[in-house]
C-alpha cells in the first residue's frame, strides 16, 4: 500500500518568503507528526497531531511556525518569514493513533527546505 | 535532559563480518526503543523495536537488536555485513509518559554512518 508522501520533495526559497509543506499521512493514520532534521543531525520533533488536534506543538521552535490538519488527515507545516536557519529536511511520520504508542512510526521521504 | 547518545560517527566492517552500531539512552522509566536506517534522499525507513520481552530483538533485512536495562543500552548487530547495509542509522527512544504527554514522539541520537567495504 502507499505509504507516507510529502510534496514537494525540494523546496528553494528566498529569506522572509513564506513556505507551506504538505504530508500525507498513511490511509487510516490518525497520528501524525513533523520532524526536522538539520544537516549532519538527527530528526527532531517538532508537532504532533491525533486527528485534527495538535496535541503537542512543544518542538516548534517559535511562533513562524505553525501546522495544520483540518481533516484530519492530510497536514500542513507553514513557515513564515524564513530565516537561512531554517534550512533543512522536514520530516513527515504517521502510526495508527490508538493509545498503544508503541506503535511503529512510518517516515516520509522528507522536504528538503533551503533558504536562500 | 532525555537523550540518546550514538557515541560513533561511522563504523567501518568488511562485507561477511559482524557489526555492531552503539546506542545509549538516558530517558526516564522504560522506553521504547527503536532503530531506523536512512539511505541518501530516502525518508526513514523502520528497522525493528523493542517493546517488551526477549531482550533481543529481530528486526529487517538480519539485523537483530539487544536491549540491555542495566547499561541503559540498545546495540544494532548483524552477524554478517553487506555492503548493501551501508547507510545512516538511527537510534531513538519513545518515553513512556502519563496522561496528556504520552504523546508517542520520538527522541533521535544523532546518527550512525555503517561503511561496508567488500
Amino acid at each position: 500500500g502507499a505509504g507516507v508522501s510529502q510534496t514537494p520533495s525540494n523546496k528553494v526559497t528566498e529569506k522572509g518568503k513564506y513556505v507551506e509543506l504538505r504530508c500525507d499521512p498513511i490511509s487510516g493514520h490518525t497520528a501524525l507528526y513533523w520532524y526536522r532534521q538539520s544537516l549532519g543531525q538527527g530528526p527532531e520533533f517538532l508537532i504532533y497531531f491525533q486527528g485534527t488536534g495538535a496535541a503537542d506543538d512543544s518542538g516548534l521552535p517559535n511562533d513562524r511556525f505553525f501546522a495544520v490538519r483540518p481533516e484530519g488527515s492530510v497536514s500542513t507545516l507553514k513557515i513564515q518569514r524564513t530565516e537561512r536557519g531554517d534550512s533543512a529536511v522536514y520530516l513527515c511520520a504517521s502510526r495508527w493513533g490508538t493509545n498503544r504508542i508503541q506503535e511503529t512510526q512510518y517516515f516520509g521521504p522528507g522536504t528538503r527546505l533551503l533558504v536562500l | 535532559a532525555q537523550s540518546v547518545a550514538q557515541p560513533e560517527d561511522q563504523v567501518n566492517v568488511a562485507e561477511g563480518n559482524p557489526l555492531t552500531v552503539k546506542c545509549t539512552y538516558s530517558v526516564s522509566g522504560n522506553p521504547y526503543l527503536f532503530w531506523y536506517v536512512q539511505y541518501p534522499n530516502r525518508g526513514l525507513q523502520f528497522l525493528l523495536k523493542y517493546i517488551t520481552g526477549d531482550n533481543l530483538v529481530k528486526g529487517s533485512y538480519g539485523f537483530e537488536a539487544e536491549f540491555n536495562k542495566s547499561q541503559t543500552s540498545f546495540h544494532l548487530k548483524k552477524p554478517s555485513a553487506l555492503v548493501s547495509d551501508s547507510a545512516l542509522y538511527f537510534c531513538a527512544v519513545r518515553p513512556r509518559l502519563l496522561g496528556s504527554s504520552n504523546t508517542g514522539k520520538l527522541i533521535f541520537g544523532q546518527g550512525t554512518t555503517l561503511q561496508v567495504k567488500p
